[in-house]
């Protein structure tokens, strides 16, 4: 089971915008539509952020998006704040006797 | 509203058993909509999934560390548990336990994090 890819770091000005790329395998992101995005503040726990590819959870700005194209998931933050810099991690169900597999993080920076 | 709370020794020796429980409050833990997770952080590292649990005592582990952990669940008092055996400094981490859900396979509420270290 090896972690999705995710770049390390990704930078944008406010009102920016950027997009996360998590990559996987036909195992997992490309063979299922169970791609979740988390946020983590330092000294905090995550915080599930979509769900499902590209669903938002009540609460959670509509600012934040995601997609998938093959093995490929994206998430997008439009109109970039201030408060948005923190880590972001990918995860994907994946088929086997395993349930979960996490990205290794990408650091947003807001410049 | 849910919450989960990680309870347990925040030091442990090399070799021996770390040994941590999860409680849930404003949900139960029979219900069948979700499993119950275990997540950890190295320190200045990203997030490992360790493994989850059904109510009914299936258990799903990490394959990096099947062979050292056990988890399990008391429906009695709500909570859920995480052993890991035979422990090393690598296993210096912030331990999480999670809700994740059976239907979209993510973890939507979190406990605040312990850390454990290893070390003599």
């Amino acid at each position: 089971q090896s972690a999705l890819t995710q770049p390390a770091s990704v930078s944008g000005s406010p009102g920016q915008s950027i997009t996360i790329s998590c990559t996987g395998t036909s195992s997992d992101v490309g063979g299922y539509n169970y791609v979740s995005w988390y946020q983590q503040h330092p000294g905090k726990a995550p915080k599930l952020m979509i769900y499902d590819v590209n669903n938002r959870p009540s609460g959670v700005s509509n600012r934040f998006s995601g997609s998938k194209s093959g093995n490929t998931a994206s998430l997008t933050i439009s109109g970039l704040q201030a408060e948005d810099e923190a880590d972001y991690y990918c995860s994907s169900y994946t088929s086997g006797s395993t349930l979960e597999v996490f990205g290794g993080g990408t650091r947003l920076t807001v410049l | 509203q849910l919450q989960l709370q990680e309870s347990g020794p925040g030091l442990v020796k090399p070799s021996e058993t770390l040994s941590l429980t999860c409680t849930v409050s404003g949900d139960s833990i029979s219900s069948s909509s979700y499993y119950w997770g275990w997540i950890r952080q190295p320190p200045g590292k990203g997030l490992e999934w360790i493994g989850s649990i059904y109510y009914s005592g299936n258990t799903y582990y990490n394959p990096s560390l099947q062979s050292r952990v056990t988890i399990s669940v008391d429906r009695s008092k709500n909570q859920f548990s995480l052993k890991l055996s035979s422990v090393t400094a690598a296993d210096t981490a912030v331990y999480y336990c999670a809700r994740h859900t059976r239907v979209s396979y993510c973890f939507d509420y979190w406990g605040q994090g312990i850390l454990v270290t290893v070390s003599s």
